[in-house]
């Protein structure tokens, strides 16, 4: 079934560490998404791409970086800059940049600051 | 810059309500609107989409209507289940830069 993978599920991270959010996507999907999700906030979007190599930045971009060098997959790195990490953090991706078929999400990561 | 809102922010019914879920938007300029459900620590499940040309879509015991000149949009629940609690979220694609917007959500609670 397509769909999109994100690894791992449960994530924990030290002061001042950097660490790889996975996302993975088997749909053919052009765009891809990272959302960030905290209690009563709702969803803010964090960085994007709409092909290859290319990538924007969203609402809250800073302390996290992204790379898009294959269509299937768009890693979301939390670096040390970011000064509280802690949240849930979806990837997202559309066919046709949502303007039609609309966005289909994966299943989370839940980062955790130890 | 877009802003969404949901309304109420939680709903506790008894089970076989009919219930209403609200959602208002304030820039008109979107390509569609999306219903999403989220279990408690788990991803999104898309329920509906609407296109913006559009004024309402079904899916079984579900359904949504948009009217994009007021800004605003309802999801109408038949019947409500147990298995129908989780949070409910809207949000809309925004025409130009086409990201999503979403609303914080509609927490739903459904006693049988």
């Amino acid at each position: 079934d397509g769909g999109i993978t994100q690894s791992p599920k449960y994530l924990f991270r030290k002061e001042g560490q950097n660490v790889t959010l996975s996302c993975e996507q088997n749909l053919n999907h052009d765009a891809m998404y990272w959302y960030r999700q905290d209690p009563g906030q709702g969803l803010r979007l964090i960085y994007y791409s709409q092909i290859v190599n290319d990538f924007q930045k969203g609402d809250i971009a800073e302390g996290y970086s992204v790379s898009r060098e294959k269509k299937e997959s768009f890693p979301l790195t939390v670096t040390s800059a970011q000064k509280n990490p802690t949240a849930f953090y979806l990837c997202a991706s559309s066919m046709d940049r949502g303007q039609f078929y609309g966005y289909t999400f994966g299943s989370g990561t839940r980062l955790t600051v130890v | 810059k877009q802003e969404v809102t949901q309304i109420p922010a939680a709903l506790s019914v008894p089970e076989g309500e009919n219930l209403v879920l609200n959602c208002s938007f304030t820039d008109s300029a979107i390509y569609n609107l999306q219903w999403f459900r989220q279990d408690p620590g788990k991803g999104l499940t898309s329920l509906l989409l609407i296109q913006s040309s559009q004024r309402e879509q079904t899916s079984g015991r579900l359904n949504a209507s948009l009217d994009k000149s007021s800004g605003r949009s309802t999801l109408y629940i038949a019947a409500s289940q147990p298995g129908d609690s989780a949070t409910y979220l809207c949000a809309v694609t925004n025409s130009g830069y086409s990201t999503l917007t979403f609303g914080k959500g509609t927490m739903l609670l459904v006693s049988p």
